[in-house]
């Protein structure tokens, strides 16, 4: 059964900073990563989809990797703002194996 | 284009009784996958559909039953509805029938069971 790790579950740092959101999983079977943002009591926008052969995708200040033999996909987002304040998680699969979500990491970026 | 719709965007409802949530997705995209978003649980995959037929069905019981349309407009149905039921049920579409399709997620219906 796939397993979607997120780590940390909650962060908290001053705007401008640039910060890494990690993700990891436990079957690296062919298939697409996705990054989600989270506003409170919101549906998910998608951020970044990495499919299978790819490496890494960037829009604007994010940029994610996928590292398949290592089970791991890090969001990398730069110059952090007060908007970016959200819930992000990632997941893995897609079609008709449906989605599988991490818990999310939980990210405050105070003014 | 116009994004995933659904719709109630918020329903409250007593134990016992049943619900259909409804689902429209983007044009052109014939996939539509439903999750249940729980503080505990986190999002957890229902179903999924693609050309009217069910593809696949995650771990819930027989309660949570989906359909989908010739339009490719989407319903999902719980029955008999339990305390535990009260959530954010999402649905989402994509283009694609493989896994290389990107999700694209509507704005949830918050289920609140009495």
């Amino acid at each position: 059964k796939q397993e979607v790790t997120q780590i940390p579950a909650a962060l908290s740092v001053p705007e401008g900073e640039n910060l890494v959101l990690n993700c990891s999983f436990t079957d690296s079977a062919i298939y697409n990563l996705q990054w989600f943002r989270q506003d409170p009591g919101k549906g998910l926008t998608s951020l970044l989809l990495i499919q299978s052969s790819q490496r890494e995708q960037t829009s604007g200040r994010l940029n994610a990797s996928l590292d398949k033999s290592s089970g791991r996909s890090t969001l990398y987002i730069a110059a952090s703002q007060p908007g970016d304040s959200a819930t992000y998680l990632c997941a893995w699969g897609g079609g008709a194996d449906g989605l599988t979500f991490g818990k999310g990491t939980h990210l405050i970026i105070q003014p | 284009k116009a994004g995933v719709t659904q719709t109630p965007r918020y329903l409250i409802k007593t134990r016992g009784q049943q619900v259909t949530l409804s689902c429209s997705p983007i044009s052109g995209h014939r996939s539509v996958s439903w999750y249940q978003q729980t503080p505990g649980q986190g999002l957890q995959f229902l179903f999924e559909y693609f050309s009217e037929t069910q593809r696949n069905k995650g771990n819930f019981p027989g309660r949570f039953s989906g359909r989908q349309f010739s339009n490719s407009r989407s319903e999902m149905n719980v029955s008999t509805l339990e305390l535990g039921d009260s959530a954010l049920y999402l649905c989402a579409s994509s283009p694609l029938s493989g896994r290389a399709g990107e999700q694209f997620f509507g704005p949830g219906t918050r289920l609140t069971v009495l």
